[in-house]
């Protein structure tokens, strides 16, 4: 079974300063999808970027970028420049590539400090 | 395009009652997956359902959590006998089902409160 772990249940960072927040996840598989999701007060969730496993390239989307590191089983989201706006839940999640149903990480609370 | 809508946004029920939580997936989108967050935790796979089929509900309780996605109207999540361990947010997904990669997309979730 696939299993997701997020080791820092809360991270606080200064305005405009950079956060690095860390997954690593277990799995046989090896093609699959990572994923970085945040949940804002709202609890809407908001997919923040993407990452297939068979692309070495790490994902970029403007201020979040990932360092995916297969051979470890690590997938961690760095957030440049945090704005107050960046203060969320953050939730990593794992699917399968023939499968439907991710798995979430039990999130790490994200805090911008003004 | 709408989103994702599921309601109700907020169910209060008391202990014994039942429980029904909807969801409509985007146009287009024939996958709908549901998921249970509970306090301070992360989403657990409930159930992923086609319409009119059940796909994979290795996520849901054997007993009283039942779901549905007929060929016409929403999917359904349906507890019965409520329990104040079912207090959870609800959130369900959906996705188009013709690519190799299906995004989920999340509705806004239903927090339900047992009493």
């Amino acid at each position: 079974a696939q299993t997701v772990t997020q080791s820092q249940p809360e991270m606080s960072v200064q305005e405009a300063e950079t956060v690095t927040l860390s997954c690593t996840y277990d799995t046989s598989e090896n093609n699959y999808y990572l994923f970085w999701y945040k949940q804002p007060p709202s609890r809407q969730m908001i997919l923040v970027i993407r990452q297939e496993a068979y692309k070495q390239q790490n994902a970029t989307e403007n201020r979040f970028s990932v360092n995916f590191q297969k051979a470890a089983k690590s997938f961690s989201l760095k957030i440049s420049d945090s704005q107050l706006g960046d203060t969320a839940m953050y939730f990593c999640a794992f699917m399968g590539y023939n499968n439907n149903d991710m798995r979430f990480g039990a999130g790490t609370r994200l805090t911008v400090k003004p | 395009n709408a989103g994702v809508m599921q309601n109700p946004r907020h169910l209060v029920r008391r202990r014994g009652q039942e429980a029904r939580l909807r969801c409509s997936p985007m146009k287009g989108h024939s996958h709908v997956y549901w998921y249970r967050q509970l306090p301070e935790e992360g989403l657990k796979f409930m159930v992923y359902l086609q319409k009119e089929n059940i796909i994979d509900e290795s996520g849901m309780p054997k007993e009283r959590f039942s779901a549905e996605f007929p060929k016409e109207g929403p999917s359904i999540l349906r507890i019965q006998q409520v329990v104040r361990g079912d207090s959870a947010a609800y959130f369900c997904a959906s996705s188009p089902g013709t690519s190799m990669y299906n995004e989920q997309f999340f509705g806004p979730g239903t927090r339900l409160t047992v009493l």
